[in-house]
């Protein structure tokens, strides 16, 4: 079983709509997570820091189920611009930070 | 202020060749990180580098291999070239020295195309 594990799309959506993503881990001694923002040939970049208790930045939320080692992301109100790849981070204490393969997303006019 | 910079931004290079990426922190940031993409696949650790010394390695060969300078830049060698060696090397630099528990800031990164 992958470390990190989503699914790679892509998610096809119109302006407006609200899409979630979800990603597992295997590591139960995960302690950090992330979610990346990464456009076409472009470098990744944060988008966000996920939390315990869940956390909301504008239109985008994250959260985290220890119990079933998943993290969320849901944007809604979707743009144009939030089509790009979106990667899921996790990490275990003092190890490298494990990357998902990415979910590609494409919204649509 | 500048943001992590890699240089070259494109290399093509031919198997067997060998291959030096260079990398500049974010000003303040003393570890740097070496991670591979390869097309499809999330970014893939390297090495990690804190005040010049080697502070964590991932799978791959001895083939690669890198260093931390004075001024906390950095560079990743790669000797004997293939082709499964294509790919965006990324660079990024964090404050502090524990792997992976904030967050990383990554540079435009360096497309190696091995033909």
């Amino acid at each position: 079983r992958k470390e990190v594990e989503q699914d790679p799309g892509p998610f096809n959506v119109p302006e407006g709509a609200t899409v979630a993503f979800n990603c597992t881990y295997s590591n139960s001694a995960s302690q950090s997570f992330f979610w990346y923002r990464q456009d076409c040939r472009k470098e990744p970049k944060l988008l966000m820091s996920v939390y315990s208790s869940g956390n909301e930045d504008g239109r985008f939320t994250a959260q985290l189920n220890r119990a079933s080692q998943y993290i969320s992301l849901l944007i809604r109100d979707s743009k144009l611009s939030d089509s790009a790849t979106y990667l899921c981070v996790v990490n275990s204490g003092n190890t490298p930070l494990v990357f998902g393969k990415g979910t590609r997303l494409s919204v649509i006019a | 202020d500048a943001g992590v910079t890699q240089s070259p931004t494109h290399l093509i290079k031919t198997r067997g060749q060998h291959v030096t990426l260079r990398c500049s922190p974010i000003s303040g940031h003393k570890s740097v990180s070496w991670y591979q993409q390869v097309l499809g696949q999330g970014p893939q650790f390297i090495f990690q580098y804190y005040e010049k010394e080697e502070r964590g390695r991932g799978n791959f060969p001895d083939r690669f291999s890198a260093r931390q300078f004075p001024n906390y830049s950095s560079e990743l060698n790669v000797n004997a070239l293939l082709l499964g060696d294509s790919a965006l090397y990324l660079c990024a630099s964090s404050r502090a020295g524990a792997l992976g528990n904030q967050p990383q800031h990554f540079g435009d990164g360096t497309r190696l195309s091995i033909l």
